[in-house]
């Protein structure tokens, strides 16, 4: 049984530039969240996606955006970065219908943006 | 908004002692409290869930209790080995599907 893959690994950008990140979810599940960890950190949440909308979004500025595929697969897009951008971006899929609340996380794609 | 709180920041044990690390919430509306396990360069992993409806949850030697009233709940490890050396982290979240608010973690290092 798959579990939650994210793509890539490591990512170095340059101040201003915009990045996509990719998750997939866990086989059978069809949400997915994304938050940001930065480093000696709690997770925070960014948003959640079901059925191709955005459901929750937590307190992010419109650079950070995203979208979910007819698969459940999801990006995450985040435009001019910035210096304090660079964090650790884990994806979490859940079964909306399912087992309330239980989310599973990925690997995580570390960004770092100089 | 809720809030997460998380004590102790950092926590050292020796092999075979238990460990315990308590977490307090803020808004009584909260209903699922999950606990993860972030080792480095992973991502957190699920060990134990608790939802509101229940007092405690024990699964092998990791144990979750929850308070209600007082809005806080503790993981309990007993027996910790070596590889229980990571960082733990507790969440709320209040409603089905909800997104987590996590508190800021705990090091556990367990000494051989």
């Amino acid at each position: 049984d798959a579990g939650v893959t994210q793509s890539p690994t490591h990512l170095i950008k340059t101040r201003g530039q915009q990045v996509t990140l990719r998750c997939s979810p866990k086989s059978g599940h069809d949400t997915v969240s994304w938050y940001q960890q930065a480093l000696g950190q709690g997770p925070q949440f960014i948003f959640q996606y079901y059925e191709e909308e955005e459901r929750q979004r937590g307190n992010f500025p419109d650079r950070f955006s995203g979208h979910q595929f007819p698969n459940y697969s999801s990006e995450l897009n985040v435009n001019a970065l910035l210096l304090g951008d660079s964090a650790l971006y884990l994806c979490a899929s859940s079964l909306w219908a399912g087992a309330p609340d239980t989310q599973y996380f990925g690997p995580g794609t570390r960004l770092t943006v100089l | 908004g809720e809030n997460v709180e998380q004590h102790p920041s950092t926590l050292s044990v020796q092999e075979g002692d238990s460990a315990v690390i308590k977490c307090t919430y803020s808004d009584s509306a909260s209903n699922y409290f999950p606990w993860y396990k972030q080792e480095l360069g992973k991502g957190p992993q699920l060990i134990i869930d608790i939802r509101s409806n229940v007092g405690e949850k024990k699964d092998q030697r990791i144990a979750v209790t929850l308070n209600k009233t007082a809005k806080h709940f503790s993981l309990h490890i007993t027996e910790t080995q070596p590889e229980d050396s990571a960082v733990y982290f507790c969440a709320a979240s209040k409603r089905t599907g909800q997104n987590f608010v996590f508190g800021p973690g705990t090091r556990l290092s367990v000494l051989p």
